[in-house]
């Protein structure tokens, strides 16, 4: 099925640990995103790429770095955990300068750091 | 700051009644979109109103945008128990701001 595949759905990490959140779409977009949810607050943006090969900082990059690795993936890199990164991670994508154009969200990864 | 607002933040509603959200941000903005999001799913594209437009409707749903207020609302006819979901907007300054409020929880009692 078309869509904005994440992995993984669920990680709990240690304070100080490292992981990559990966993100796959098949839709041939060349936006993409990663947002953090945290309860009672909307979705806020971390970084985006807005095309193949450049990446630019949201509104809460601290402590995350991003790799658009090609068109279709976009992965999200914490170096050193802390527990204010808990939260539901989602990746996204669009078309390009097509703000009239929705966004494509995966399902999200679930992460909680100890 | 966060741009979009929605109002209220819960609503329970008898399945069959209408369910009304609100959305209030504070720039200006080139369109206003509108997700759904279940329990534990990512969020999903529900419709898209553009700043130059009033009224908008998709099946069962209806946004309306008044831009003098800076507020949206979505309406939802005929509610059914499969529409309970949050529903967040999302209001679009141009680039890549797009700004998603906290959402309304709606519950659909069947």
């Amino acid at each position: 099925n078309a869509g904005v595949t994440q992995t993984p759905k669920f990680q709990v990490l240690k304070t100080g640990q490292s992981m990559t959140l990966q993100c796959a779409q098949d839709m041939n977009h060349n936006s993409m995103y990663w947002y953090r949810q945290d309860p009672g607050m909307g979705l806020r943006l971390i970084y985006y790429s807005a095309s193949e090969g450049t990446t630019d900082k949201g509104e809460v990059p601290n402590g995350y770095n991003v790799s658009r690795l090609n068109k279709r993936e976009f992965s999200l890199r914490l170096e050193s955990a802390a527990p204010s990164q808990t939260s539901v991670y989602f990746c996204a994508s669009s078309e390009l300068d097509r703000d009239d154009y929705g966004y494509t969200f995966g399902s999200g990864t679930r992460l909680t750091v100890v | 700051s966060q741009q979009g607002e929605e109002d209220p933040q819960a609503l329970s509603i008898q399945e069959g009644e209408n369910a009304t959200m609100n959305c209030s941000y504070k720039t200006s903005i080139n369109n206003l979109q509108w997700y759904r999001q279940n329990s534990g799913r990512g969020l999903v594209h529900l419709i898209l109103i553009r700043s130059n437009e009033r009224e908008k409707h998709s099946g069962r749903l209806r946004v309306t945008l008044d831009t003098s207020k800076k507020s949206s609302s979505l309406l939802i006819t005929a509610s059914r128990a499969a529409d309970t979901a949050s529903y967040f907007c999302a209001t679009v300054k141009g680039g890549f701001k797009t700004i998603f409020g906290a959402g309304t929880r709606l519950f659909v009692k069947a």
